[in-house]
């Protein structure tokens, strides 16, 4: 596809389960992000990846949050024991490849709706 | 600190009015980025501007400018004859060079344009 891709588009969970949020991002590009947005607020980064360099987690509100990148394509989030304030929108992000300190457009996906009940 | 602020949470203006988004931010930074995006109804954010620290430059696309003042640390977004079709949140953004590549937002604001 053209644009950056995410599955589910929605996602309802109870409590303490864990969730696994997906994101495929536009080919070519090296460069990945997750943020997370709450109703009504700006967005929080919480991880990026570029190529086989080691990830920038410090966005990562808790230990029970992580992601891993196969790559240079898809890449998952992982929310384990989930809670009520996890309920947000993530959005995931790719840029093509970042050099030195130049920041490249991020184009967005869709974003996965979570909610926690 | 990097930090974004954009004071107004919500603006509202009548179709055919101007009108300018706030944006200031902190970095300690001297190379920088700053961005401007917009989230429309459906959700999925929009990419307008990206400018580095050491154009300040204003630049113009269509309705659309751009005043970005490093004196004040400000980098603020206009938008001439508005149109219904503007009506969403825009969010402006900092990126510094140094620290790793976070991307901190600002909390955005509310555009309503009514015909």
């Amino acid at each position: 596809g053209a644009g950056v891709s995410q599955s589910p588009s929605n996602k309802v969970t109870e409590k303490g389960k864990d969730v696994e949020l997906r994101c495929d991002p536009i080919s070519g590009h090296t460069a990945l992000y997750w943020y997370r947005q709450r109703l009504g607020q700006g967005l929080e980064f919480l991880i990026y990846f570029q190529g086989n360099s080691a990830p920038d987690k410090s966005g990562l509100p808790s230990d029970r949050f992580s992601a891993e990148r196969t790559g240079e394509s898809v890449s998952t989030l992982t929310i384990q024991r989930t809670q009520q304030e996890d309920s947000a929108v993530y959005l995931c992000a790719s840029s093509p490849k970042t050099s030195g300190g130049r920041r490249e457009t991020q184009y967005f996906g869709p974003g996965t709706r979570l909610l926690v009940l | 600190a990097q930090k974004v602020t954009q004071a107004q949470t919500e603006i509202s203006v009548v179709e055919k009015e101007d009108v300018t988004l706030d944006c200031v931010y902190e970095t300690r930074d001297t190379t920088y980025y700053l961005f401007w995006y917009k989230q429309p109804p459906s959700g999925e954010l929009v990419f307008l501007i990206r400018r580095n620290s050491f154009d300040e430059q204003n630049e113009i696309s269509g309705r659309y400018s751009w005043n970005f003042q490093k004196s004040t640390s400000s980098f603020n977004f206009t938008i001439t004859a508005s149109q219904v079709v503007d009506s969403a949140v825009y969010f402006c953004a900092l990126s510094e060079a140094i620290g790793g590549f976070k991307t901190i937002f600002g909390a955005g604001t509310r555009l309503f344009v009514k015909a």
